[in-house]
């Protein structure tokens, strides 16, 4: 059974960089059939996709977040991570991790339980 | 982007009913609609894919349907597990996905 797991600090400082790391058991994150994606709820909002990345490191990235975002996979000790730069209150939300199946039509499959992270000072 | 609108936003109904769910795409996104089960404090869990396509090991009492712009979830007789939020998600498009605002399906 595949298991995602996010982690990482739960407060950061307004203008710092917010980083979290998923990390991915039951299965390995360099199979060529999935995408590994980062998406985030801020309290009471709906679901707002950040952005994903590939084995190989190829990425997409959501347009309204991309000047800030970095998502990198580290396959050795299959995890990927998010790096949000110049936060503010706004990027208060909890933070999900996701497998997203690529082999016709893409789909997220598994979900982490999603951690919260607030910005403040 | 692609804006997804899903109705209604809540909606209350009682152990064992028939509800129906609502999303609908600003434009055509062909059979790239899947649907989502989110409770609280829990993952998000894939219901539908494809639109009508029933994910593995979820009951068959939840039900799709739709192509283009417009689709549905259905879900008969209804249980007590059932009731949580539900998004509409479409992946016709990246970047970016995105996800309709969600039905809070509550306990009448």
């Amino acid at each position: 059974q595949v298991q995602l797991q996010e982690s990482g600090p739960g407060l950061v400082k307004p203008s710092q960089t917010l980083s979290l790391t998923c990390t991915v058991s039951g299965g390995s994150i360099s199979s060529g059939s999935y995408y590994w994606n980062w998406i985030r709820q801020p309290a009471g909002k709906g679901l707002e996709w950040i952005g994903r990345i590939y084995s190989s490191g190829s990425t997409n990235y959501n347009p309204s977040l991309k000047s800030r975002v970095t998502i990198s996979v580290d396959t050795s000790k299959n995890q990927f991570s998010l790096k949000l730069s110049s936060v503010t209150a706004a990027d208060t939300a909890v933070y999900y991790c996701a497998r997203e199946d690529r082999s016709a039509w893409y789909f997220l499959d598994y979900w982490g339980q999603g951690t919260l992270v607030t910005v403040s000072s | 982007d692609i804006q997804m609108t899903q109705s209604p936003s809540s909606l209350s109904a009682s152990v064992g009913d028939r509800v129906t769910v609502t999303c609908r795409a600003s434009q055509s996104i062909s059979s790239y609609l899947n649907w989502y089960q989110h409770k609280p404090g829990k993952a998000p869990k894939l219901l539908i894919y494809a639109a009508s396509s029933l994910q593995s090991g979820v009951p068959s009492r939840f039900s799709g349907s739709g192509s283009g712009t417009d689709f549905i979830l259905t879900i008969t007789s209804l249980q007590p597990e059932d009731f949580a939020t539900y998004y509409c998600q479409q992946s016709y498009s990246n970047p970016p996905y995105t996800f309709g605002q969600g039905t809070n399906l509550e306990i009448k």
